[in-house]
């Protein structure tokens, strides 16, 4: 059964880089058939996409983060990764990590999300 | 950018009553939508597909419509478990997503 794990520092100093990792179990993140993204939802509000990558490399980011953000995947680890930098208090969220179908693109499985706090 | 704009932002029914929640988009997205349920503490859950597709385990008191702008997400009755945030989202415009600022389901 596919699981995704996050992980990093769950509180973060303003101006600094958010660094986040996705451990991918039971699916290779190598498959073909699939982007693995980033989405956050800051406390009590709605979902925001932040970004995707294919594990061929490919990344597709959110326009209005992707001066600060940079996403990598390492298939020997069967993880992806994101950086977020300069982070300030609007930064702070539930960060989720998801597969997306490429087909059909949606968002099929999550992570549980990790709570990331920038503190000033 | 497309926009989704959701209403109403919420909605408060009791168990067994009939939910219609509106997404609706700021240019067409074709049938490129979906929804998701999303229960407090609890990472969304992906209900409906490409408008009006159920994913695999959905009930089907779940029933989506729509195409273009203007979409519609049903639960036929509401079960207690169905309480929650729903959302939905579009991909007409991939490698970019948005979603919609979501509608909440609350018991009256």
């Amino acid at each position: 059964q596919l699981q995704l794990q996050e992980s990093g520092p769950g509180l973060v100093k303003a101006s600094e880089t958010l660094s986040l990792t996705c451990t991918v179990s039971g699916d290779s993140i190598s498959s073909s058939s699939y982007y693995w993204g980033w989405i956050r939802q800051p406390p009590g509000k709605g979902l925001e996409w932040i970004g995707s990558i294919h594990y061929s490399g490919s990344t597709y980011y959110n326009p209005s983060l992707k001066s600060r953000l940079t996403i990598s995947v390492d298939t020997s680890k069967n993880q992806f990764s994101l950086k977020l930098s300069s982070v300030t208090a609007a930064d702070t969220a539930i960060y989720y990590c998801a597969r997306i179908g490429m087909i059909v693109v949606v968002i099929g499985y999550w992570g549980q999300g990790t709570l990331v706090t920038v503190s000033s | 950018e497309i926009v989704l704009t959701q209403s109403p932002a919420t909605l408060s029914l009791s168990p067994g009553e009939r939910a219609t929640l509106s997404c609706r988009a700021s240019q067409s997205v074709s049938t490129y939508l979906a929804w998701y349920q999303q229960i407090p503490g609890q990472a969304p859950r992906l209900l409906i597909y490409d408008a009006s597709y159920r994913a695999t385990g959905i009930p089907a008191r779940f029933s989506g419509s729509g195409s273009g702008t203007d979409f519609t997400l049903t639960i036929s009755s509401l079960e207690p478990e169905d309480f929650a945030v729903y959302y939905c989202q579009q991909r007409s415009n991939w490698p970019a997503l948005t979603f919609g600022g979501g509608t909440k389901v609350e018991i009256k």
